[in-house]
């Protein structure tokens, strides 16, 4: 079964650091595209960012570039989205989810999602 | 760059047809044939629906269907059951070879 299975819940102080991860198995991971996306609560969905995780070319949401760090691990089929120093309005939902392919050919929608993991920044 | 716009619900009669908006740019929706449907149900991943404008992924009913005119791309549910009542959201490649999303639309089945 392909699938995508993400971190637990954390719950932060602000300024904190902080690595959410999202593990893929029943693929080849390092064949996809993942990106990540955010929901705060009670709002809609928001572009981050995607890694291919073959060469760990990496792009960002110009609005977020610069705020969060994208990483794979081959090794471990497991792509990582981290913040050095995090803040009240990171507190959300972040859902990694997998470009889909159809044959050879990758398209531009996401059709694999991690579960979701939950991020609380409070003091 | 901003979100795309999506009116904020939509309504409609089990077995009616709906059509949710997705509006744009040129440096988005009008400049690729690259526009994703997602479907949200309450707490739980979104779930792909539509990709590249008008293609169903493999499982996905054909009561789903896609297109796109202009800046504009278009989401129509025909026979509309209850389980079609979530929330939608529309998203695009973009010029800065990134994507964006919609704002969302509430479908709500009467």
């Amino acid at each position: 079964e392909v699938q995508l299975v993400q971190s637990g819940a954390e719950v932060k102080k602000p300024g904190e650091s902080l690595k959410i991860s999202c593990k893929g198995s029943g693929y080849s991971f390092t064949s996809y595209w993942i990106g990540w996306v955010r929901q705060r609560p009670g709002k809609g969905l928001e572009w981050m960012g995607i890694i291919y995780t073959g060469d760990s070319v990496t792009r960002y949401s110009p609005s977020l570039e610069g705020q969060v760090t994208i990483s794979a691990d081959k090794s471990s089929s497991t792509a990582y989205l981290q913040w050095s120093s995090l803040k009240a309005s990171d507190s959300a939902m972040y859902y990694c989810a997998r470009r889909g392919v159809a044959g050879t050919y990758y398209y531009y929608g996401m059709d694999v999602w991690g579960q979701g993991t939950a991020v609380t920044v409070s003091s | 760059q901003s979100a795309l716009t999506q009116p904020a619900s939509v309504s409609g009669s089990p077995g009616q047809s709906i059509t949710i908006s997705c509006t744009g740019t040129s440096s988005d929706v009008g400049g690729y044939n690259y526009v994703s449907w997602y479907q949200q149900h309450p707490d739980k991943a979104p779930k792909l629906t539509i990709y590249d404008v008008s293609n169903r992924p493999s499982g996905v009913s054909n009561r789903f269907s896609g297109s796109k005119s202009g800046n504009t791309a278009s989401l129509t549910i025909s026979g509309l059951q209850a389980e079609d009542e979530a929330d939608y959201y529309c998203s695009s490649y973009t010029s800065s070879d990134t994507y964006v999303f919609g704002t969302g639309t509430r479908v709500t089945v009467l």
